[in-house]
């Protein structure tokens, strides 16, 4: 199976950058994921990494370092609809499924 | 584009009683097919999922079943409902990146 971690809970304020790390152990490697998701809604997809770098998508980057098993989501300039809680989830080598971390909630304050 | 509908949005089931949930994929064809449940603040559970028409993998040695009747519809099915199936059931389609429908809410009393 995968091991998948991320932080439970992160707090920051409105306007400032919070980057939430996930690491991770697998069997094979095909690609790194993170979703957003609202409470009571279902996740929605933001980011997609399977080369080492970092992928840019407006106020949201993803990094991934496959050497290390890690990766961040970096969020910029948060707005109060950021609060949410943000999964991470590693596809393994010749498989369809997804695995998921439990999630970090974050929560924007002003 | 692409659209994944799922229905009922909520459902409120006694202990015992049958459960039968579909998941229907516009604008694609042959799409893989996830059934998820996720646990009141918890993480998603990968119940079953399928890579095509009439084949289905199962995760969770449940009191669930699926089935994939169409090419672009996925049913989630149990005979007696447990009060631990209550959660939050998502479905999910896709090559690579997973998109997910708007969950059905199912509370079991």
């Amino acid at each position: 199976g995968q091991n998948i971690d991320q932080p439970t809970e992160m707090t920051a304020t409105e306007g400032a950058i919070v980057q939430i790390n996930c690491t991770y152990q697998t069997s094979g490697f095909n690609g790194l994921f993170w979703y957003q998701q609202h409470a009571g809604e279902a996740p929605t997809f933001l980011s997609y990494n399977v080369l080492d770098g970092l992928e840019e998508k407006g106020r949201f980057s993803s990094f991934l370092s496959r050497s290390k098993g890690y990766s961040y989501l970096l969020l910029k300039e948060l707005q109060m609809k950021d609060s949410a809680s943000y999964l991470c989830a590693v596809r393994p080598l010749n498989d369809y499924k997804l695995s998921f971390g439990a999630g970090t909630t974050v929560t924007v304050r002003a | 584009s692409q659209t994944i509908h799922q229905w009922p949005a909520t459902l409120v089931q006694p202990v015992g009683s049958p459960l039968s949930l579909e998941c229907t994929v516009e604008g694609t064809s042959n799409p893989n097919l996830y059934w998820y449940r996720q646990a009141a603040g918890r993480g998603l559970q990968l119940l079953f999922y399928s890579v095509g028409i009439g084949q289905i993998s199962s995760e969770v040695p449940q009191n669930l079943s699926a089935s994939r009747p169409q090419d672009r519809q996925f049913i989630l099915s149990s005979k007696k409902l447990l009060l631990s199936d209550s959660g939050f059931y998502l479905c999910a389609w896709g090559p690579n990146e997973q998109f997910f429908g708007p969950g059905t809410r199912l509370t079991v009393l």
